[in-house]
């Protein structure tokens, strides 16, 4: 089975800019999940989407969105950058099972000039 | 409110055991995780324990969890260089596991 695939890998935004990023989950996971991970925060929560549907949210602003499409892709976007939105954004898929083994992608590098 | 604690930094010797500690906040955690980051790599899953367990073994991991202190450890018998890396202790939520609460990470460094 391929594992969780994200792309880009490494991004460079300016200020004010926006950004979509796109994971694809383990083949038959419906849940995906999405992470921002900063050496000062570590790794916070963003959302997560199960069968195109937002599930869970954490406390970032209405700035970050997300999707989910029918083959369980994800998209993630931010708008009007920041440099504080400069990081590792993660993504995780599950097969949505009470253990919530999630499995992680290699995670997209962001910078926000 | 919901909180993770980890040491930062830990460094051992090779072939001795390392012990990384968590604590945590929220007694109603259904299910605790240690996950390993190495540099360039995705988040691995190394173990998880079931919050009605005290001890899960697997290998050269044992899991400790004293629920009563809120405390979590992972211990690492016979530490490789191989094992360096940032080790993340993580909780999920009562009634909804696939909302991870993350510790800051512990940086395991292991000298030949």
């Amino acid at each position: 089975k391929a594992g969780v695939t994200q792309t880009p890998r490494y991004l460079i935004k300016t200020r004010g800019q926006q950004v979509t990023l796109s994971c694809s989950p383990i083949s038959g996971h419906r849940s995906v999940s999405w992470y921002q991970q900063t050496p000062g925060q570590g790794l916070q929560f963003l959302f997560e989407y199960f069968s195109e549907t937002q599930r869970n949210k954490g406390n970032f602003p209405g700035r970050f969105s997300g999707r989910q499409f029918s083959n369980s892709r994800s998209e993630m976007n931010v708008s009007t950058l920041e440099l504080g939105d400069s990081a590792l954004y993660l993504c995780a898929s599950s097969s949505g099972h009470l253990n919530n083994e999630q499995f992680f992608g290699p995670g997209t590098r962001l910078t926000v000039l | 409110g919901e909180d993770v604690e980890q040491s930062l930094f830990l460094s051992v010797r090779e072939g001795d055991s390392s012990v990384i500690n968590c604590t945590y906040t929220d007694s109603s955690s259904t299910y605790l995780y240690w996950y390993k980051q190495e540099p360039g790599a995705g988040l691995q899953l190394l173990t998880y324990i079931f919050s009605n367990m005290d001890m899960k073994q697997d290998q050269r991991l044992t899991v400790l969890l004293n629920k009563k202190d809120k405390h979590l450890s992972l211990r690492i018998a016979d530490t490789q260089t191989g094992d360096s890396a940032i080790y993340f202790c993580a909780e999920s939520m009562a009634g909804n596991n696939r909302k991870l609460i993350w510790g800051l990470g512990t940086s395991l460094a292991v000298n030949p």
